[in-house]
């Protein structure tokens, strides 16, 4: 079975910190990607990673920035977090064109 | 762009009962279709798939769903609810070969599936 990982489920940060959000997957996926899931909106894609060291912006990138240095994990960075980024925060990895999901990470940003 | 629409965002069901959750979608060629549950806290999980041939096709516990070309619809069904499918649904499409679709699914808002005993 594929697994793919979240470091945290449950984050509270202060507004203004640095925040990481880890994800690893055990597949030699190539793709991977990080939604943002908020009540009403169901997912919607922050960025996504092809390669290593290779990313793109998604729907939603404003506020975020990603890293990938290693194949199997993938990090989703907020700069400066602020409240309106509160949410659950899922990681997937693809072998095209199924996608496998983390258990997700619900943020709040105090 | 493509799109996907539920336009139910809260259901409520009998247990027992037959269920159909609607999805619609946007998109010129056939895209792949994806329907998944999210329990509360927990991540998705995969209840099955289309991509091509048959167009009625079958998942995990017991849910199945139809792909019409002519109403670009991909209903999720089961025929007999239990109280353990109370659930998040969130039905999803992906591009199809080539590009640089990498996989990216686009989803709808999600229905809410309440199962009263």
């Amino acid at each position: 079975d594929v697994k793919v990982t979240q470091s945290s489920r449950y984050l509270v940060k202060r507004t203004g910190e640095k925040v990481f959000l880890e994800c690893v997957q055990d597949m030699d996926h190539e793709n991977m990607f990080w939604y943002r899931q908020d009540p009403g909106l169901g997912l919607r894609l922050i960025y996504f990673s092809y390669d290593v060291k290779m990313k793109e912006k998604g729907d939603i990138p404003e506020g975020y920035s990603v890293s990938r240095e290693k194949k199997e994990r993938f990090s989703l960075i907020l700069e400066s977090a602020s409240t309106n980024q509160t949410s659950m925060y899922l990681c997937a990895s693809s072998l095209y064109p199924e996608a496998f999901f983390g258990q997700g990470t619900r943020l709040t940003v105090v | 762009a493509q799109s996907v629409t539920q336009p139910d965002i809260h259901i409520t069901v009998s247990e027992g009962a037959s269920l159909e959750l609607r999805c619609n979608y946007s998109y010129g060629a056939t895209p792949y279709l994806f329907w998944y549950v999210q329990s509360p806290g927990q991540g998705l999980q995969l209840l099955l798939k289309y991509f091509s041939g048959d167009t009625l096709v079958q998942g995990i516990k017991g849910f199945e769903a139809e792909f019409k070309r002519s109403q670009s619809s991909f209903n999720l069904r089961k025929p007999s609810v239990h109280w353990s499918d109370a659930a998040e649904y969130f039905c999803a499409t992906s591009t199809g070969a080539g590009g640089t679709s990498y996989g990216k699914l686009t989803f709808g808002q999600g229905t809410i599936l309440t199962v009263h005993p």
